[in-house]
């Protein structure tokens, strides 16, 4: 069974661009998160998914931040524009309902 | 407001030797579910093992068994006869009700010859 699939591993932008992660979760998880890890801190709940609809964006910063999943697969999250402390890790995680979230390898994002 | 502490930034650990790492939760939910992640310095999070509320005796998987003590609030992870590979940063997580995963701040493991 094919895991979480994460792209890009790694970006590099300067402040005030804007950038895009996509992620594709375990074939039939219905439930899709996307995390934020800053370094040397556990993951935050950025927004959770229930199909396409949103359950749970209470700390998402929707001013810059802004994610979707359509048809209810794959999902993108942006940065618009992008911060220094954006820097991070972004998780992406997928679990059958109430059930063991299986993580994606993340993205790395460094803004200079 | 639920909680997760692990207290411990760092731990070393003879390779074979057995090691525990500290987690205690802090929730008023009566149902609930407790996790470990493994996070290699490639960045992934490993599901290790799960821990529910209401299970009667501790989890285990191969290597990894979770003491589990719901009076004191605690769910240690207990990795046996410990392997170079180990070392990475463990977290420890707990599900609410609303299937939100709350993260402590993890305890780096470093397993030595």
């Amino acid at each position: 069974e094919a895991g979480v699939a994460q792209s890009p591993r790694y970006k590099i932008i300067e402040k005030r661009q804007s950038v895009a992660f996509w992620c594709n979760p375990i074939s039939g998880h219905a439930t899709l998160y996307w995390y934020q890890q800053i370094l040397g801190q556990g993951p935050k709940l950025l927004i959770q998914f229930q199909n396409n609809g949103v359950v749970d964006d209470s700390q998402l910063p929707k001013d810059r931040f802004s994610a979707e999943r359509l048809k209810g697969v794959d999902s993108t999250l942006k940065i618009q524009p992008a911060k220094l402390e954006d820097s991070a890790v972004y998780l992406c995680a997928s679990s059958l309902s109430l059930d063991t979230q299986y993580f994606g390898p993340g993205t790395r994002l460094t803004v200079l | 407001a639920q909680k997760i502490t692990q207290t411990q930034p760092g731990m070393f650990v003879q390779e074979k030797e057995a090691v525990t790492l500290d987690c205690t939760y802090d929730t008023s939910d009566p149902s609930y579910g407790l996790f470990w992640y493994k996070q290699p310095s490639s960045g992934e999070m490993i599901f290790l093992i799960y821990q529910g509320s209401y299970d009667q005796q501790n989890a285990t998987e191969g290597r990894y068994s979770l003491n589990f003590q719901k009076a004191r609030k605690s769910a240690n992870l207990v990795i046996s006869a410990s392997q170079l590979g180990d070392s990475a940063m463990y977290f420890c997580a707990m599900l609410d009700n609303t299937d939100k995963l709350i993260f402590g701040t993890g305890t780096r493991l470093q397993v030595f010859p």
